[in-house]
Protein backbone atom coordinates (compact mmCIF):
# COMPACT_ATOMS: atom_id res chain seq x y z
CA UNK A 1 0.00 0.00 0.00
CA UNK A 2 1.55 3.47 -1.01
CA UNK A 3 2.03 5.67 1.70
CA UNK A 4 1.08 9.45 1.83
CA UNK A 5 2.82 11.24 -0.65
CA UNK A 6 4.47 14.50 -0.90
CA UNK A 7 5.82 17.35 -3.33
CA UNK A 8 8.35 18.71 -3.89
CA UNK A 9 10.77 16.91 -1.93
CA UNK A 10 12.22 20.56 -1.29
CA UNK A 11 11.20 23.94 -2.52
CA UNK A 12 13.09 27.40 -2.43
CA UNK A 13 11.73 30.68 -2.47
CA UNK A 14 12.21 34.21 -2.17
CA UNK A 15 10.28 36.51 0.54
CA UNK A 16 7.18 37.70 -0.53
CA UNK A 17 6.91 35.17 -3.33
CA UNK A 18 4.30 32.26 -2.87
CA UNK A 19 4.33 28.74 -2.69
CA UNK A 20 2.30 25.55 -3.51
CA UNK A 21 2.66 22.12 -1.65
CA UNK A 22 0.90 19.25 -2.97
CA UNK A 23 0.03 16.06 -0.84
CA UNK A 24 -1.95 12.47 -2.08
CA UNK A 25 -3.06 10.65 1.11
CA UNK A 26 -3.55 6.90 0.96
CA UNK A 27 -5.97 5.68 -1.11
CA UNK A 28 -9.33 5.31 0.77
CA UNK A 29 -8.37 8.26 2.86
CA UNK A 30 -10.94 11.56 3.11
CA UNK A 31 -9.03 13.51 5.57
CA UNK A 32 -5.89 15.37 4.97
CA UNK A 33 -3.70 17.08 8.05
CA UNK A 34 -0.66 19.60 7.60
CA UNK A 35 1.40 20.43 9.91
CA UNK A 36 4.47 22.49 10.24
CA UNK A 37 7.49 21.42 11.89
CA UNK A 38 9.97 24.68 12.16
CA UNK A 39 13.43 24.78 14.02
CA UNK A 40 12.58 25.21 17.71
CA UNK A 41 8.81 25.58 17.29
CA UNK A 42 7.72 21.81 17.45
CA UNK A 43 5.01 20.27 15.11
CA UNK A 44 1.88 22.64 14.84
CA UNK A 45 -1.14 22.24 13.34
CA UNK A 46 -1.83 23.67 10.48
CA UNK A 47 -5.28 22.84 8.75
CA UNK A 48 -7.33 19.51 8.26
CA UNK A 49 -9.59 18.96 5.35
CA UNK A 50 -12.46 16.67 4.90
CA UNK A 51 -14.66 15.71 2.37
CA UNK A 52 -13.25 18.68 0.76
CA UNK A 53 -14.22 20.94 3.25
CA UNK A 54 -12.02 22.70 5.80
CA UNK A 55 -12.67 21.24 9.24
CA UNK A 56 -10.11 23.26 11.17
CA UNK A 57 -7.10 25.54 11.69
CA UNK A 58 -4.39 26.25 13.54
CA UNK A 59 -2.92 29.38 14.77
CA UNK A 60 -1.53 30.88 11.93
CA UNK A 61 -1.88 33.72 9.17
CA UNK A 62 -4.88 33.72 6.32
CA UNK A 63 -1.83 33.78 4.16
CA UNK A 64 -2.09 30.23 4.93
CA UNK A 65 -4.69 28.65 3.41
CA UNK A 66 -5.18 25.09 1.28
CA UNK A 67 -7.97 22.79 -0.17
CA UNK A 68 -8.49 19.39 -1.22
CA UNK A 69 -9.76 18.43 -4.75
CA UNK A 70 -12.59 15.44 -5.46
CA UNK A 71 -9.94 12.65 -5.16
CA UNK A 72 -8.89 14.06 -1.74
CA UNK A 73 -5.50 15.32 -2.66
CA UNK A 74 -4.64 18.34 -1.21
CA UNK A 75 -2.51 21.56 -1.98
CA UNK A 76 -1.35 24.26 0.74
CA UNK A 77 -0.61 27.80 -0.09
CA UNK A 78 1.39 30.08 1.85
CA UNK A 79 0.94 33.41 0.28
CA UNK A 80 3.52 36.68 1.08
CA UNK A 81 6.35 34.45 2.17
CA UNK A 82 7.83 35.55 5.40
CA UNK A 83 11.79 34.11 6.29
CA UNK A 84 9.74 32.63 9.37
CA UNK A 85 7.62 30.39 7.05
CA UNK A 86 11.00 28.18 6.48
CA UNK A 87 9.91 25.01 7.76
CA UNK A 88 9.49 21.31 6.98
CA UNK A 89 5.81 21.37 6.40
CA UNK A 90 4.11 17.82 7.07
CA UNK A 91 1.00 16.36 5.11
CA UNK A 92 -1.24 13.37 7.11
CA UNK A 93 -3.97 11.46 6.26
CA UNK A 94 -6.95 9.42 7.81
CA UNK A 95 -10.10 7.73 7.07
CA UNK A 96 -12.17 10.57 8.03
CA UNK A 97 -13.93 12.28 10.56
CA UNK A 98 -13.83 9.11 13.15
CA UNK A 99 -11.38 10.39 16.02
CA UNK A 100 -9.83 7.09 16.23
CA UNK A 101 -8.33 7.16 12.89
CA UNK A 102 -4.84 6.82 12.79
CA UNK A 103 -2.78 10.00 10.98
CA UNK A 104 -0.37 8.80 8.61
CA UNK A 105 2.65 11.04 7.81
CA UNK A 106 4.49 11.80 4.45
CA UNK A 107 7.47 12.56 4.18
CA UNK A 108 7.22 16.19 4.54
CA UNK A 109 8.43 19.10 1.86
CA UNK A 110 11.11 21.46 2.89
CA UNK A 111 10.40 24.74 2.39
CA UNK A 112 13.28 27.38 2.07
CA UNK A 113 12.92 31.39 2.28
CA UNK A 114 15.41 33.43 1.48
CA UNK B 1 -6.13 25.19 25.28
CA UNK B 2 -4.43 21.96 25.14
CA UNK B 3 -0.82 21.34 25.70
CA UNK B 4 1.86 18.95 25.70
CA UNK B 5 5.31 19.29 27.71
CA UNK B 6 8.29 16.70 26.66
CA UNK B 7 10.61 18.00 29.82
CA UNK B 8 13.90 16.44 28.02
CA UNK B 9 14.86 17.61 24.77
CA UNK B 10 17.68 15.13 24.80
CA UNK B 11 18.02 12.04 26.64
CA UNK B 12 20.81 9.84 26.38
CA UNK B 13 21.09 6.01 28.17
CA UNK B 14 23.42 3.11 27.55
CA UNK B 15 21.76 -0.74 25.84
CA UNK B 16 20.03 -2.91 28.11
CA UNK B 17 19.20 0.19 30.45
CA UNK B 18 16.03 1.42 31.46
CA UNK B 19 14.62 4.54 29.48
CA UNK B 20 11.45 6.33 30.51
CA UNK B 21 10.44 9.58 28.05
CA UNK B 22 8.05 11.64 29.72
CA UNK B 23 5.13 13.65 28.68
CA UNK B 24 2.53 16.15 30.38
CA UNK B 25 -0.34 17.75 29.15
CA UNK B 26 -2.98 20.05 30.24
CA UNK B 27 -6.23 19.34 28.94
CA UNK B 28 -9.30 20.13 30.82
CA UNK B 29 -11.53 17.30 29.40
CA UNK B 30 -10.59 13.25 28.17
CA UNK B 31 -7.83 13.48 25.82
CA UNK B 32 -6.38 10.70 24.28
CA UNK B 33 -2.82 10.69 23.97
CA UNK B 34 -0.15 9.18 21.58
CA UNK B 35 3.42 8.49 21.01
CA UNK B 36 4.72 9.03 17.34
CA UNK B 37 8.34 8.04 16.61
CA UNK B 38 11.03 9.57 13.76
CA UNK B 39 13.89 7.36 13.44
CA UNK B 40 16.65 8.52 11.16
CA UNK B 41 15.52 9.57 7.50
CA UNK B 42 12.44 7.79 8.38
CA UNK B 43 8.26 9.54 8.26
CA UNK B 44 6.76 10.25 11.22
CA UNK B 45 4.77 7.28 12.80
CA UNK B 46 2.67 6.31 15.44
CA UNK B 47 4.24 4.04 17.99
CA UNK B 48 1.17 3.95 20.38
CA UNK B 49 -1.83 5.28 21.46
CA UNK B 50 -2.97 5.27 25.13
CA UNK B 51 -6.38 3.57 24.34
CA UNK B 52 -4.93 0.29 22.60
CA UNK B 53 -2.98 -0.20 25.80
CA UNK B 54 -0.73 -2.42 24.18
CA UNK B 55 2.92 -2.53 23.97
CA UNK B 56 4.69 -1.55 20.97
CA UNK B 57 8.91 -2.77 20.26
CA UNK B 58 8.84 -3.16 23.90
CA UNK B 59 7.71 0.04 24.81
CA UNK B 60 4.30 0.76 27.29
CA UNK B 61 3.21 3.98 28.21
CA UNK B 62 0.53 4.71 30.58
CA UNK B 63 -2.12 7.73 30.95
CA UNK B 64 -2.42 9.02 34.26
CA UNK B 65 -5.32 11.40 34.34
CA UNK B 66 -4.42 12.67 37.88
CA UNK B 67 -1.01 13.24 37.28
CA UNK B 68 -1.86 14.38 33.86
CA UNK B 69 1.27 12.66 32.18
CA UNK B 70 1.82 9.62 29.60
CA UNK B 71 5.34 8.59 29.99
CA UNK B 72 6.73 6.57 27.50
CA UNK B 73 8.90 3.28 29.36
CA UNK B 74 11.09 0.60 28.20
CA UNK B 75 12.68 -1.72 30.44
CA UNK B 76 15.89 -2.61 28.50
CA UNK B 77 17.09 -0.15 25.49
CA UNK B 78 18.39 -0.92 22.51
CA UNK B 79 20.31 0.41 19.96
CA UNK B 80 17.71 0.94 17.22
CA UNK B 81 15.35 2.45 19.62
CA UNK B 82 17.92 5.90 18.72
CA UNK B 83 15.35 8.04 17.16
CA UNK B 84 12.81 11.16 17.75
CA UNK B 85 10.09 10.97 19.88
CA UNK B 86 6.96 12.75 20.35
CA UNK B 87 3.91 13.00 22.42
CA UNK B 88 0.95 14.18 21.22
CA UNK B 89 -2.78 15.02 22.12
CA UNK B 90 -6.02 15.22 20.55
CA UNK B 91 -9.52 16.52 22.07
CA UNK B 92 -11.83 13.65 22.07
CA UNK B 93 -15.19 15.31 20.47
CA UNK B 94 -15.93 18.97 19.71
CA UNK B 95 -14.99 21.41 16.56
CA UNK B 96 -11.19 20.57 17.71
CA UNK B 97 -11.26 17.08 17.06
CA UNK B 98 -8.56 15.59 14.54
CA UNK B 99 -6.25 18.35 14.70
CA UNK B 100 -2.94 16.83 16.75
CA UNK B 101 -1.05 18.61 19.50
CA UNK B 102 2.60 18.06 19.81
CA UNK B 103 5.15 17.96 22.49
CA UNK B 104 8.44 19.82 21.48
CA UNK B 105 9.76 16.20 21.11
CA UNK B 106 12.49 13.83 22.94
CA UNK B 107 15.58 12.56 20.76
CA UNK B 108 16.87 9.51 22.38
CA UNK B 109 20.02 7.92 22.08
CA UNK B 110 20.54 4.92 23.58
CA UNK B 111 24.67 4.23 23.28
CA UNK B 112 26.45 0.47 22.67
Amino acid sequence: EAGVTQSPTHLIKTRGQQATLRCSPISGHTSVYWYQQALGLGLQFLLWYDEGEERNRGNFPPRFSGRQFPNYSSELNVNALELEDSALYLCASSLGLGQNYEQYFGPGTRLTVT
Amino acid sequence: AQRVTQPEKLLSVFKGAPVELKCNYSYSGSPELFWYVQYSRQRLQLLLRHISRESIKGFTADLNKGETSFHLKKPFAQEEDSAMYYCALRKAGGTSYGKLTFGQGTILTVHP
